[in-house]
């Protein structure tokens, strides 16, 4: 059965960090590309970023290029979210999320969800 | 950006009813077109891929369709377990974009 477990989130200031982390089970971690894709309170979904299953290619929305960085760790199986500078329009539930094979795109499991809060 | 338009944004009706969720794409995406589910308070789910693709132990009530780069979502015979929020999402280039959403409401 497919896991993923997020933490991390947590009410923060604006302008500063915050690391999200993904304990993937359950498939083979390092055989898929990963993503995140949040959700703000009440509304619809937003694609973040994403990361290719060797760390070969990574990709972000313009909304958060420069501020948040993806990476991963296949010897751990867990994908992370390093978020710098961040601002109150950064408040939302954030997913990690398995993508689909040969479907970067595709998120064909879902995390829980951790809620990252920005706010003064 | 390819911009996902969804229609409608909200829809009430009963169960047993026959619905149909529309997304229309900005440009063509093929077929990198993806329907999910989210129950309140709940993780979106994975519904259909390939814009016609059933996925595992989702039932055959649900399916979709492709016309160029207009999409559909249809449900037949509604039951108490479908009222939630549809969205649309093309995975056919960066940003990964989703239409604004659709909320299925009993009525």
């Amino acid at each position: 059965e497919v896991q993923l477990l997020e933490s991390g989130g947590n009410w923060v200031q604006p302008g500063g960090s915050l690391r999200l982390s993904c304990a993937a089970s359950g498939f083979a971690f390092n055989g898929y590309a990963m993503t995140w894709i949040r959700q703000a309170p009440g509304k619809g979904l937003e694609w973040v970023s994403s990361i290719g299953d060797t760390s070969s290619f990574t990709y972000y929305a313009d909304s958060v290029r420069g501020r948040f960085t993806i990476s991963r760790d296949n010897s751990k199986n867990t994908l992370y979210l390093h978020m710098n500078s961040l601002r109150a329009e950064d408040t939302a539930t954030y997913y990690c999320v398995k993508s689909g094979w040969h479907d970067t795109g595709m998120a064909d499991y879902w995390g829980q969800g951790t809620l990252v809060t920005v706010f003064s | 950006d390819i911009q996902m338009t969804q229609s409608p944004s909200s829809l009430s009706a009963s169960v047993g009813d026959r619905v149909i969720v529309t997304c229309r794409a900005s440009q063509s995406v093929r077929t990198n077109l993806n329907w999910y589910q989210q129950r309140p308070g709940k993780a979106p789910k994975l519904l259909i891929s390939a814009a016609t693709s059933l996925q595992n132990g989702v039932p055959s009530r649900f399916s979709g369709g492709a016309s160029g780069t207009d999409f559909t979502l249809t449900i037949t015979s509604l039951q108490p377990e479908d009222f939630a929020t549809y969205y649309c999402q093309q995975s056919f280039s960066t940003p990964y974009t989703f239409g604004q959403g659709t909320k299925l409401e009993i009525k």
